[in-house]
């Protein structure tokens, strides 16, 4: 039981460039989210899912593309980085909205020169 | 807008003391989680709670819905319990793009 599975662990981007985060959960649960931690600040929820072709904008959207074709996969893209973006960023997943324990990926550190 | 503060934000202790961190927030809320991310950044879920007291091995977590206060206790502390603590609500209205709400964290450290 792999729990939530999160790629790549480091990435290096330019300005411009596109990007895909990877994120898989096998628990079979409905709510999976995206957030990005930044420093003094906490957890900012960018896009959220509550269930397969169901998805949603969180407080930093813009930016951001999500799809959720299924249960499992809940892919985060990039769709020309900003310098702005540079961050670390977590993929979770639940089985309600926040209101069932949450389960964290293990970050993803993202750098935009 | 719900505001989540944390105290303190920073805690420096010694191995075996008793430590105390507090969740403070604004609206109402349905559940309150506590949350703990160790040097390396991962995220582990401690406690999920709405009302009265949770205890696992050594982390106590209680909650006053009244008061809108919670605690998160660590007894007999360890230098491995050195991590960042965070909490996190749930408002009661839930719906939209409001899951959750975290506070910045309490970055705990504990000597030996």
């Amino acid at each position: 039981n792999a729990g939530v599975t999160q790629t790549p662990k480091f990435q290096v981007l330019k300005t411009g460039q596109s990007m895909t985060l990877q994120c898989a959960q096998d628990m079979n649960h409905e709510y999976m989210s995206w957030y990005r931690q930044d420093p003094g600040m906490g957890l900012r929820l960018i896009h959220y899912s509550v269930g397969a072709g169901i998805t949603d904008q969180g407080e930093v959207p813009n930016g951001y593309n999500v799809s959720r074709s299924t249960t499992e996969d809940f892919p985060l893209r990039l769709l020309s980085a900003a310098p702005s973006q540079t961050s670390v960023y977590f993929c979770a997943s639940s089985y309600g909205q926040g209101s069932s324990p949450l389960h964290f990926g293990n970050g993803t550190r993202l750098t935009v020169t | 807008k719900n505001e989540v503060e944390q105290s303190p934000q920073n805690l420096t202790a010694q191995e075996g003391e008793f430590i105390t961190i507090n969740c403070s927030y604004s609206v109402g809320i349905s559940a309150l989680h506590w949350l703990q991310q160790h040097p390396g950044g991962g995220i582990v879920s401690l406690f999920m709670l709405s009302s009265g007291k949770k205890k696992h091995g050594r982390l106590i977590a209680t909650i006053n819905i009244q008061e809108k206060h919670s605690s998160l206790h660590i007894t007999a502390s360890h230098p491995r319990d050195s991590a960042v603590y965070i909490c996190a609500v749930r408002l009661e209205s839930g719906g939209g793009a409001d899951g959750l709400t975290f506070g910045k964290g309490t970055h705990l450290i504990i000597q030996p």
